[in-house]
């Protein structure tokens, strides 16, 4: 069985200001797969960024990264230069179809 | 736009009915998934199909049932609906049915049961 956990339901951040949102997992698979989606007021669910267990070097896609720990089965998410379009709920999965429960994030002007 | 579509937007509907929430993939996906979302929960995965085939059964209720037709479409049926499948229904899709494999997601179906 595989979980996700999402210890922070809500974080906020200020304008420009760097935050990272948790992630722990649970899998008994060997190589598997890791994401965050966000997802807007709209409720529109949008993939932010993907990690392979496999790879070591960290997933980047622009002010987006994460911090995965392989052994400590962590997967955070940073978001550098935050802006207000950041905010919205934050989702981390594993394998895609096990979701955490969500971090509210708030960006402050 | 992801490429998915979902019909109806919303959907209100009295306790007892059957509703049945109708997911269009991308073009060349072969999976659909199912997913609930709860007033301020996360994510309940409630099945996922490959080509036609299930693939996997996630927290699905007996009165709910699903299926991918053919040309890939697939439906979401509710029964007896309770005032606790009130949430936002999304479907997804993806190229094929690995676990690697971007999802991408629907508008989603808003099913308020009075």
């Amino acid at each position: 069985a595989q979980t996700v956990t999402q210890s922070q339901p809500e974080m906020s951040v200020q304008e420009a200001e760097t935050v990272t949102l948790s992630c722990t997992y649970d899998t008994s698979e060997s190589d598997y797969y890791l994401f965050w989606y966000k997802q807007p007021p709209s409720r529109q669910m949008i993939l932010v960024i993907r990690q392979e267990a496999y790879k070591q070097q960290n997933a980047t896609e622009n002010r987006f990264s994460v911090n995965f720990q392989k052994a400590a089965k962590s997967f955070s998410l940073k978001i550098s230069d935050s802006q207000l379009g950041d905010a919205a709920m934050y989702f981390c999965a594993c394998n895609d179809m096990r979701f955490g429960a969500g971090t509210r994030l708030t960006v402050k002007p | 736009d992801s490429g998915v579509t979902q019909t109806p937007k919303h959907l209100i509907t009295a306790t007892g009915q059957r509703v049945t929430l109708r997911c269009s993939p991308r073009s060349g996906d072969l999976s659909v998934y199912w997913y609930q979302q709860s007033l301020d929960q996360g994510l309940q995965f409630l099945i996922h199909y490959y080509n036609g085939e299930e693939r996997a059964k996630g927290n699905i209720l007996e009165r709910f049932s699903a299926q991918q037709f053919p040309d890939l479409h697939s439906e979401l049926n509710l029964s007896s609906l309770e005032l606790g499948d009130s949430a936002l229904y999304f479907c997804a899709s993806s190229e094929a049915g690995l676990s690697y494999n971007e999802q991408f997601f629907g508008p989603g179906t808003r099913l308020t049961v009075l």
